[in-house]
């Protein structure tokens, strides 16, 4: 168990809806992290943040969004949800934000029909 | 563009025999270098990191060593037991990209162990 928790485990929803994920990272961690798997490519970077403020984006649609709020609790908010858009979704957090060790939650897995 | 390369998409090994899982990078920015193993259906776990200003770093069974003129590190299992059958993904970050410690992974190579 990292400490990292995400809710739901799996979601099921049709193309156009719009869905939240959440993340709780580890105690006393200030950094959260939101990465995508998809089944044909590796664990791809979205969005980083560090106590509520965004440090960096990676290759994030226009259609997601996410916050840290200051619980340090993280939402990533997917709209107008399409297909393409079915994969695991991890977080991850770290105490502060670089060069260090990132621990993982168990994902929330996303099924767009 | 792929910065972190896993170039074996699987291994089978003998256990109690020695797994080396190997990747590649492109970016000579990239100064911090992470292993994770990954079950079905569970979220990646930490095995063991390295800096890049060493060339070797241990912890129980797994060393990772780090060749910065090659661009190549690689993770050592050595006895490698049927419970370390799983995904192996390598990552890299690299300082200067500012205040941020995102991770750039590797494809990812599957491991067996076979009793």
């Amino acid at each position: 168990d990292s400490g990292v928790t995400q809710t739901p485990k799996h979601l099921i929803t049709a193309t156009g809806q719009r869905v939240t994920l959440r993340c709780s990272p580890r105690s006393g961690d200030l950094s959260v992290y939101w990465y995508q798997q998809s089944l044909d490519q590796g664990l791809q970077f979205l969005i980083h943040y560090y106590n509520g403020e965004e440090r960096a984006k990676g290759n994030i649609l226009e259609r997601f969004s996410a916050q840290q709020f200051p619980d340090l609790h993280s939402e990533l908010n997917l709209s107008s949800l399409e297909l393409g858009d079915s994969a695991l979704y991890f977080c991850a957090s770290s105490v502060e934000g670089n060069q260090e060790t990132q621990y993982f939650g168990p994902g929330t897995r996303l099924l767009v029909l | 563009d792929q910065q972190v390369k896993q170039n074996s998409p699987s291994l089978s090994v003998q256990e109690g025999r020695i797994s080396i899982l190997n990747c590649d990078y492109t970016n000579s920015m990239f100064d911090y270098f992470l292993w994770y193993k990954k079950y079905p259906a569970e979220g990646p776990t930490f095995l063991i990191s390295i800096s890049s200003i060493k060339d070797k770093n241990e912890d129980g069974r797994f060393t990772v060593f780090l060749n910065k003129s090659a661009k190549h590190l690689s993770l050592h299992i050595v006895p490698s037991q049927p419970g370390d059958s799983a995904v192996y993904f390598c990552a890299a970050s690299a300082q200067i990209s500012g205040n941020t410690g995102k991770l750039i992974f590797g494809q990812g190579t599957t491991l067996q162990v076979k009793p």
